[in-house]
């Protein structure tokens, strides 16, 4: 198995450009999460999705931020418009289910720099 | 909200020491506690887990260590080599309709030192 692949890995926008980050999860994995890594603030849940239904979104910073899943293998963080404050580096995780640590894998990231 | 958090930012050790990094947690319904080592570029990878009724679990080269009284978690590396070089958080999980997922501290930087 290719793991959780994330893309694009590095992405440079102006401020107020739209961004659209990729993931495809692990076949059969039935949650999906999507997490921003900042120096200030560390690793933080922005959303996570069970069989493709969004459940828990309290951690998207704003309404800036939306994230879909259109299908199992697919997801999509989007970023509209983007502001330099939203420069990070953004992972995608699954796992077969929320209570068992070693089931969660994560992507490599997406490193994103606004300007 | 409740958090899980780290004592020290930076840990520097020689190659072939041991390494203990702590973690400070403060959500007692946490059922499982999850050390994740993350090296440039990568995502967080897993390490090792101990369930809360535990108080100590071994892996290879690694020890985690659960203390409740103190709401104190370690995760000891023996004999510690180049390619323990990564960032290391800590974690915790409820998975009894708590909270949702991971919550993660803010990670220490273990360095190995020649």
């Amino acid at each position: 198995d290719a793991g959780v692949i994330q893309s694009p890995r590095h992405e440079v926008t102006e401020m107020g450009q739209e961004v659209t980050l990729r993931c495809k999860p692990i076949s059969g994995h039935d949650y999906l999460f999507w997490y921003r890594q900042t120096m200030m603030r560390g690793l933080e849940l922005l959303i996570y999705f069970n069989n493709n239904v969004p459940i828990d979104d309290s951690g998207m910073p704003e309404d800036r931020f939306s994230a879909k899943m259109p299908n199992a293998s697919f997801s999509t963080l989007k970023i509209q418009p983007s502001e330099p404050r939203d420069s990070a580096v953004y992972f995608c995780a699954s796992s077969l289910g929320l209570g068992f640590p070693s089931w969660y894998t994560f992507g490599s990231g997406t490193r994103l720099t606004v300007v | 909200g409740e958090s899980v958090g780290l004592h020290l930012p930076t840990l520097s050790v020689q190659e072939g020491d041991n390494s203990i990094i702590n973690c400070a947690y403060s959500n007692s319904a946490s059922d499982y506690f999850i050390w994740y080592k993350q090296e440039s570029g990568k995502g967080p990878q897993f390490i090792i887990d101990i369930r809360s009724n535990m108080d100590k679990r071994q892996g290879q080269r690694v020890t985690v260590l659960l203390n409740k009284t103190v709401k104190h978690l370690s995760l000891q590396i023996a004999a510690t080599q180049p390619g323990d070089s990564a960032v290391y958080f800590c974690a915790e999980i409820e998975s009894g309709g708590g909270a949702d997922g991971l919550t993660f501290g803010k990670g220490t930087h273990l360095i190995i030192q020649p």
